[in-house]
């Protein structure tokens, strides 16, 4: 069964400490991203990756940053929490092509206090 | 730019009734169209997806249709059931031209009563 993982469901953190969110995927795909889902919002796009190393900032990437190292994973990176990033993250990944589908992972809901 | 617009929910039916949530797009080029559908707690899953006009997605009981005149691609089901309840989101993906990045709708919540 394919499968996108995410390092943790529920993560309590204090305003100011660096936050890692890690994603990791088994399809051998190229494509990878992290969402912010807040109610009202739908889905915002943080950051993508299409390649390892590679990275491009999607529609809100302020207060983030990301790292691919290797194909199969994607980590998310809070330099400084804050309350307003208190959110549901989500994962993705997906094969090139505008006929393949994203596949998502669980997300991690993140609150900072 | 590619957009796509949802009904605003939440969408509160009966177990048993049908459904539409209704979804239209506008897009540059010839996008392949995608239902998710989040479940409480859960993230993302596809639903179905259709890649060319006229084409018919379905899955668990649901279809959704390409329609490229109308620029629509509304969610339909004959016979909700309470485990439909979840978060539905529209979807689409131009098809050609390096295509990394899907453009979503804001969601369509759905609630099943007994």
């Amino acid at each position: 069964d394919v499968k996108v993982t995410q390092s943790s469901r529920y993560l309590v953190k204090r305003t100011g400490e660096k936050v890692f969110l890690e994603c990791v995927q088994d399809m051998d795909h190229e494509n990878m991203f992290w969402y912010r889902q807040d109610p009202g919002l739908g889905l915002r796009l943080i950051y993508f990756s299409y390649d390892v190393k590679m990275k491009e900032k999607g529609d809100i990437p302020e207060g983030y940053s990301v790292s691919r190292e290797k194909k199969e994973r994607f980590s998310l990176i809070l330099e400084s929490a804050s309350t307003n990033q208190t959110s549901m993250y989500l994962c993705a990944s997906s094969a090139h092509g505008g006929l393949n589908e994203q596949f998502f992972g669980p997300g991690t809901r993140l609150t900072v206090l | 730019g590619d957009s796509v617009t949802q009904m605003e929910g939440p969408v509160t039916l009966s177990e048993e009734a049908f459904l539409t949530i209704n979804c239209t797009y506008t897009a540059t080029g010839y996008p392949s169209l995608f239902w998710y559908v989040q479940y409480p707690g859960e993230g993302l899953q596809l639903l179905l997806k259709a890649t060319k006009a006229d084409d018919k997605g379905s899955n668990k009981g649901f279809e959704a249709t390409y329609r490229k005149e109308t620029t629509s691609f509304h969610l339909e089901k004959g016979s909700v059931q309470v485990s439909d309840s979840a978060v539905y989101f529209c979807a689409l993906k131009e098809a050609s031209g390096g295509s990394y990045i899907p453009t979503f709708g804001r969601g369509t919540s759905l609630i099943v009563h007994p």
